[in-house]
């Protein structure tokens, strides 16, 4: 079983509409939990984290955890064509040393 | 502020050549980290530094990959000899400290092995 586990996609979204994207993670202890877009050819970076079960805001993004089900999702608001990329997940581990454990992401196409 | 950096961003060698990989991370970073992404997958942490010391290098191949970090500041990651499988993009990342905080990543290197 893979550690933290992404539908590849490709998530195709019209412009505008509520793109979702999930995730799930085998750790129970985990703690902390990130959302990193990364372009074509460029590297990852941060949208969002969460830490508490729920939801989080941030403009058009909100993520949304549930330490339960050990699931994380990314909504994203109004979508563009420029959010067309790797949406990637990343879980912090329990054990010490800020271990970021990345799922193999969700390709997102956005069409206008 | 400066982001992290990388040097070379494209490397293309032969299998069993040695290669070396430099990061200068974020001024004031104490942690920083190097990973490997291969096409299609996530980055994978190869080691952490915390400072110049390591805190995790679990997943690093330690029969042909070796890093280190003199002085606390930049780094430098070597693969050698280098195999087909190493073919990847090889990420560099800091952050301010060792636990709860964000990490930024550096453009990455491309390694070709043929």
């Amino acid at each position: 079983q893979k550690e933290v586990e992404q539908n590849s996609g490709p998530l195709s979204v019209p412009e505008g509409a509520i793109a979702s994207l999930n995730c799930t993670y085998s750790d129970r202890g985990s703690q902390s939990f990130f959302w990193y877009r990364q372009y074509s050819g460029k590297s990852p970076e941060l949208i969002m984290f969460i830490y508490s079960n729920g939801d989080k805001e941030d403009g058009r993004f909100t993520a949304q955890l549930n330490k339960a089900s050990q699931y994380v999702s990314l909504l994203i608001r109004d979508s563009q064509p420029s959010d067309s990329a790797t949406y990637l997940c990343a879980v912090r581990p329990r054990e010490y040393g800020n271990k970021l454990v990345f799922g193999a992401g969700t390709i997102l196409r956005v069409k206008s | 502020e400066a982001g992290v950096a990388q040097s070379p961003r494209y490397k293309i060698i032969e299998k069993r050549q040695s290669v070396a990989f430099w990061c200068n991370p974020i001024s004031g970073h104490a942690t920083l980290y190097w990973y490997q992404q291969i096409l299609g997958q996530g980055p994978k942490l190869l080691i952490q530094f915390q400072n110049n010391g390591v805190v995790d290098d679990s997943q690093l191949p330690k029969d042909r990959f070796s890093a280190e970090r003199l002085k606390g500041v930049d780094s430098t990651l070597k693969i050698q000899p280098a195999k087909l499988e190493d073919s990847a993009v090889y990420l560099c990342a800091s952050s301010l400290k060792d636990y709860g905080e964000t990490q930024y990543f550096g453009p990455g290197t491309r390694l070709l092995v043929l």
